[in-house]
């Protein structure tokens, strides 16, 4: 299986800030990366496909970046509503291995 | 309108057998390069991937509960039903399912809490 290792864990930041989180596969997976949002009681919303493609109704200062093993996700002026819990997830191959999440929290 | 809604038990004994059901409308598990997939995710932890299943039948599995999966779909329904056995507490968790298509799992159900508990 391909492990999937995002950093930092958790992540303190004010609104207005610039963060970047990133994500590491254990092999290469191309593009094959999405990044997913989730709010507390809420499911996952797909934020980025194939690395870098924004979804349908994402803001345009979500953002993301790298191939083969290693991505971002850069958020480029924080919002009040951006505080979630990111995780990364390979599309390269099964399992679709998730990171194990990176908490943002309001400082 | 893609929709997706998660339905079984909230409380299952451990050694039992869970059953899920995912009713979805928007789409069609018929349709060439339609795939959905369940993940889970223990209360305050990261998502865990379980399995998908795709349009033309073919099912795949996380290795970690491979041998306790089984994952099926009813076109005509619009549905597909994980099957887990020998439930432990450390199930116990929100089961997801969602649309799966190249760019990721781009809809996702409300999701459904399952606990293990005698």
């Amino acid at each position: 299986d391909i492990q999937m290792t995002q950093s930092p864990s958790s992540l303190s930041a004010s609104v207005g800030d610039r963060v970047t989180i990133t994500c590491r596969a254990s092999q290469s997976i191309s593009s094959y990366l999405n990044w997913y949002q989730q709010k507390p009681g809420k499911a996952p919303q797909l934020l980025i496909y194939a690395a870098s493609s924004l979804q349908s109704g994402v803001p345009s200062r979500f953002s993301g970046g790298g191939s083969g093993t290693d991505f971002t996700l850069t958020i480029s002026s924080l919002q009040p509503e951006d505080f979630a819990t990111y995780y990364c997830q390979q599309s390269y191959s099964t399992p679709r291995t998730f990171g194990q999440g990176t908490k943002l929290e309001i400082k | 309108q893609v929709t997706l809604k998660e339905s079984g038990p909230a409380l299952v004994k451990p050694t039992q057998t869970l059953t899920l059901t995912c009713t979805f409308s928007g789409f069609s598990l018929s349709t060439s390069g339609m795939r959905a997939s369940w993940i889970r995710q223990p209360p305050g932890k990261a998502l865990e991937w379980l399995a998908r299943i795709d349009w033309d039948d073919d099912k795949f599995y996380s290795a970690s509960v491979n041998t306790r999966l089984t994952i099926s779909k009813d076109t005509s329904k619009n549905q597909v039903v994980l099957t887990m056995t020998n439930m432990d507490p450390m199930d116990t968790a929100t089961y997801y399912c969602a649309r799966d298509v190249t760019k990721g799992l781009d809809y996702w159900g409300q999701g459904t809490l399952v606990t293990v508990s005698s």
